[in-house]
């Protein structure tokens, strides 16, 4: 139990081009969701957090028009890199957490490789 | 602001023998603390997750300890294997914010 599916699991975009990153809570309801960055041998930076129904929160320094965060359902969240630049090459990561799952825990997506050329 | 620092940032070791992964914490305001595994290019596998009431967990080889006042944690790996090689990850999660604050992480080799 407890599974977070991402889509795509890798993908390669021409600079200036939008991509869209899907988060799925396969078998539970997900009240919020997470999205981390992982650039190579560094550690995961959340870089905002998102409840179903209303507005992301980002993290100081993430872009929030550049980093555009749905979450329509309870089980999806979609990240979109618009305008995608070659520093935007990184490892993107989402978490989903429950309230009718172990209070306060996180379950980790496998992640997303963004590459922009 | 809380900090996460993770020592060594790596480690090579023989096959069999016992070894100790450490992370601090700055601030001890913290709701629980959790170590993960990192293969490359892949996502994270939770190991152990204490509360910040409990003092250590236990899964297999595995046994972490918490020392909330000290803002410490270790990671004890017992009979280490090859397929024990990865990076290790501690996060903790700020009181009531949510958010889980990660070290920079340990990549740990296991060498047969």
């Amino acid at each position: 139990g407890a599974v977070v599916s991402q889509h795509p699991s890798w993908v390669i975009c021409k600079s200036g081009t939008s991509v869209k990153i899907e988060c799925r809570s396969l078998d539970f309801q997900a009240t919020t969701m997470f999205w981390y960055r992982q650039f190579p041998k560094q550690s995961l930076m959340l870089m905002a957090t998102s409840n179903e129904g209303s507005k992301a929160t980002y993290e100081q320094g993430v872009e929030k028009d550049k980093f555009l965060i749905n979450h329509a359902s309870l089980t999806l969240s979609t990240l979109t890199v618009t305008s995608a630049h070659p520093e935007d090459s990184s490892f993107y990561i989402c978490s989903a957490g429950s309230i009718d799952r172990v209070a306060d825990t996180q379950y980790f997506g496998p992640g997303t490789r963004l590459t922009v050329l | 602001k809380q900090e996460v620092t993770q020592i060594p940032a790596a480690l090579s070791v023989p096959e069999g023998e016992n070894l100790v992964l450490n992370c601090s914490f700055t601030d001890s305001a913290i709701y629980n603390l959790q170590w993960f595994r990192q293969d490359p290019g892949k996502g994270l596998t939770s190991l152990l997750l204490i509360q910040s009431s409990q003092r250590e967990q236990t899964s297999g080889r595995l046994n972490a300890s918490l020392d909330k006042s000290s803002g410490r944690s270790t990671l004890y790996i017992a009979a280490s294997q090859p397929g024990d090689s990865a990076t290790y990850l501690c996060a903790v999660l700020i009181q009531g914010a949510q958010k889980l604050v990660f070290g920079q992480g340990t990549r740990l080799t296991i060498n047969p």
